[in-house]
């Protein structure tokens, strides 16, 4: 059963767009993660979100928790080529003692020069 | 700092062969897991230490075993290849169990069964 939810699940954009994705559950997580996957390698973790409302920003990427900690977007400002890449969250389950990561669909971003 | 490395990077197995996809950090990270990536499903939990001698299962745990000798070593066992097994394996770990720590992950093993 697939708890996270992210969409879109592809998007091919011009540079210098600007793009929101969005991950969403009916679960409440304890924190939230996103990572950034490029063709042939592991996730690289971008950000971790842990208080229902939080933003947090990155350079051009700006990061949101929703207020129920059941859902969290990511928002891209003018887009370069370099930000081409499967998009993913990742929700720690509510009082969790593990580390249980649960991984949403994956959004593909392809940045067209 | 080699971080998180895997072997093989590729692997052709027919049905009802066993493998070991092996998983090494030199990070002295106490939680490792592994996961699998299908096209359209993320990420999905096999299995989960969480530290030496400490195992249990994630979200797909069926047809896979592993064990935690040693804190640096987290080896993923397939028992009899099938095609639903066809995959890329993810090994990753973290310092603690928390669910904010940062997940480094290798680059992956990518297993064709025939």
């Amino acid at each position: 059963t697939q708890l996270l939810e992210q969409s879109p699940q592809f998007l091919s954009i011009q540079e210098g767009e600007n793009l929101t994705v969005y991950c969403n559950s009916s679960s409440v997580f304890s924190s939230l993660q996103w990572y950034r996957q490029e063709p042939g390698e592991g996730p690289v973790l971008l950000v971790t979100v842990v208080t229902g409302g939080e933003v947090k920003k990155l350079k051009r990427l700006t990061f949101q928790f929703g207020d129920a900690r059941k859902d969290s977007s990511l928002h891209i400002t003018a887009a370069q080529p370099g930000d081409t890449g499967l998009y993913l969250c990742a929700g720690a389950h509510y009082g969790g003692a593990t580390n249980k990561l649960i991984f949403g669909t994956g959004t593909l971003l392809a940045v067209q020069p | 700092n080699a971080g998180v490395t895997q072997t093989p990077k590729f692997q052709v197995l027919k049905t009802g062969q066993s493998m070991t996809l092996q998983c090494a950090q030199d990070m002295n990270h106490e939680y490792m897991s592994w996961y699998r990536q299908d096209p359209g499903m993320g990420l999905r939990l096999i299995h989960y230490s969480v530290g030496a001698g400490i195992t249990d299962q994630g979200e797909v745990p069926n047809g896979y075993n592993v064990s935690r000798s040693t804190t640096e070593d987290f080896p993923l066992r397939l028992l009899s290849a099938a095609p639903s097994q066809t995959s890329v394996y993810f090994c990753a770990s973290s310092l603690w169990t928390g669910g904010t720590d940062t997940q480094y992950f290798g680059p992956g093993t990518r297993l064709t069964v025939l």
